[in-house]
């Protein structure tokens, strides 16, 4: 049974402030990794995907893969209240298009 | 610059009748994906469909639950004899290729009295 973990939370960070989501997976297999932020009573809004080791970066976001230790991390830098939703990761396996979602972190930014 | 497209929004049915969810895929996209998230659950795959294929149902409700994607007009999610526990948001995703991007719709929002 393949996995996602999150920290459901929720977290609460400082306005300006960095906030840090963690997402682990157990398929050692996985492929490709997303981050999506859904926003209550909305529908998943894709922020960032990544598939090698190391960090990507896109203006306030920077997601982290470390397959070695099977872990995904989404960086938000300058946190602002419209931050403030549900994060969640979602995983693919090796040739396989379903996306398998862990729970999801809440993020609460405080002004 | 149309997306993902779900209608209804939100949908109201009683015990034993039969819901009907539409998606019309983003333009250019031809590969069809529909999500289940039932209250403080995690988003679950049901079923990937191409033009008048159906790839996987491997998440699909063995009874019930019938999906179709046909060669004109947009995807349906179809829920026979609905109880309770369907009650769920049903999201819709598209992507140019199985492995791309998945985008999503904004979802139906089912609750069944």
């Amino acid at each position: 049974q393949k996995e996602v973990e999150q920290n459901s939370g929720p977290l609460s960070v400082p306005e300006g402030a960095i906030a840090s989501l963690n997402c682990t997976y157990s398929d050692r297999g996985s492929q490709s990794f997303f981050w999506y932020r859904q926003y209550s009573g909305k529908s998943p809004e894709l922020i960032m995907f990544i598939y090698s080791n190391g960090d990507k970066e896109d203006g306030r976001f920077t997601a982290q893969l470390n397959k070695a230790s099977q872990y995904v991390s989404l960086l938000i830098r300058d946190s602002q209240p419209s931050d403030s939703a549900t994060y969640l990761c979602a995983v693919t396996g090796a040739g396989s298009y379903q996306l398998t979602f862990g729970k999801g972190t809440k993020l609460s930014v405080i002004p | 610059n149309a997306g993902v497209m779900q209608n209804p929004r939100h949908l109201v049915r009683r015990r034993g009748q039969e819901a009907r969810l539409r998606c019309s895929p983003m333009k250019g996209h031809s590969h069809v994906y529909w999500y289940r998230q039932l209250p403080e659950e995690g988003l679950k795959f049901m079923v990937y469909l191409q033009k008048e294929n159906i790839i996987d149902e491997s998440g699909m409700p063995k009874e019930r639950f019938s999906a179709e994607f046909p060669k004109e007009g947009p995807s349906i999610l179809r829920i026979q004899q609905v109880v309770r526990g369907d009650s769920a948001a049903y999201f819709c995703a598209s992507s140019p290729s199985p492995f791309e991007t998945q985008y999503f719709g904004p979802g139906t929002r089912l609750l069944v009295l």
